[in-house]
């Protein structure tokens, strides 16, 4: 199975700030990469698939890179609503493993 | 609106068996593959589960193997995941989830909560 580490496992933060998330694959999973943003007590919500295609309806301020085995999430200037816990998952392969989550709080 | 609404969980006793629930409303369900990922309290996602379009192909986490089964009826709109031989291990909240582009889950339902305990 591929492995998936993201780091890192929580990040201080203040509004305004830009902040990036790095997750890297134990193996190439060419640009299958997704990110996605959780927040306790809701569904999960798809932010970027294929690495660096933001989901329609989702803010500008995020954007993410990378292929091969290394990708990254950037946000740019923090808002309040963007605290949260960020997944990614590889969707190359069966298991569609997750990353351990970022925890994202206010400073 | 595109809506995914799980439910079935509850407090079940170790060896015991659920059935999951997903309905599926404002898209066309046949037509997606559908997955099933579980959140155990303070931890992470962690996929259990996909079936495509008709249910004639089926993958399985290795830790949940031989134990659920996934499946889906086209006409209802509805996927489930029958959850057997139930262990402490499997205490989470289970989310149903659509397959959208690059393999992604573009759509989440709510979840819906099992408690494994005697």
């Amino acid at each position: 199975d591929i492995q998936m580490t993201q780091s890192p496992s929580s990040l201080s933060a203040s509004v305004g700030d830009r902040v990036t998330i790095s997750c890297r694959a134990s193996q190439s999973i060419g640009n299958y990469l997704n990110w996605y943003q959780h927040k306790p007590g809701k569904a999960p919500n798809l932010l970027i698939s294929a690495a660096s295609s933001l989901l329609s309806g989702v803010p500008s301020r995020f954007s993410g890179s990378g292929s091969g085995t290394d990708f990254t999430l950037t946000i740019r200037s923090l808002q309040p609503e963007d605290f949260a816990t960020y997944y990614c998952q590889q969707s190359y392969t069966i298991p569609g493993s997750f990353g351990q989550g970022t925890k994202l709080e206010i400073k | 609106e595109v809506q995914l609404v799980e439910s079935g969980g509850g407090l079940v006793q170790p060896g015991g068996s659920l059935r999951l629930s997903c309905v599926a409303s404002g898209f066309t369900f046949s037509s997606h593959w559908m997955h099933w990922v579980r959140q155990a309290p303070e931890k992470g996602l962690v996929w259990v589960s996909r079936t495509n379009t008709d249910g004639s192909s089926t993958m399985y986490a290795d830790s949940v193997k031989g134990r659920f089964t996934v499946s889906r009826d086209n006409a209802k709109n509805t996927l489930y995941l029958q959850m057997n031989s139930l262990r402490g291990e499997d205490t989470a909240v289970y989310y149903c989830a659509r397959e959208g582009s690059s393999r992604s889950s573009d759509c989440w339902g709510q979840g819906t909560l099992v408690a494994v305990s005697s």
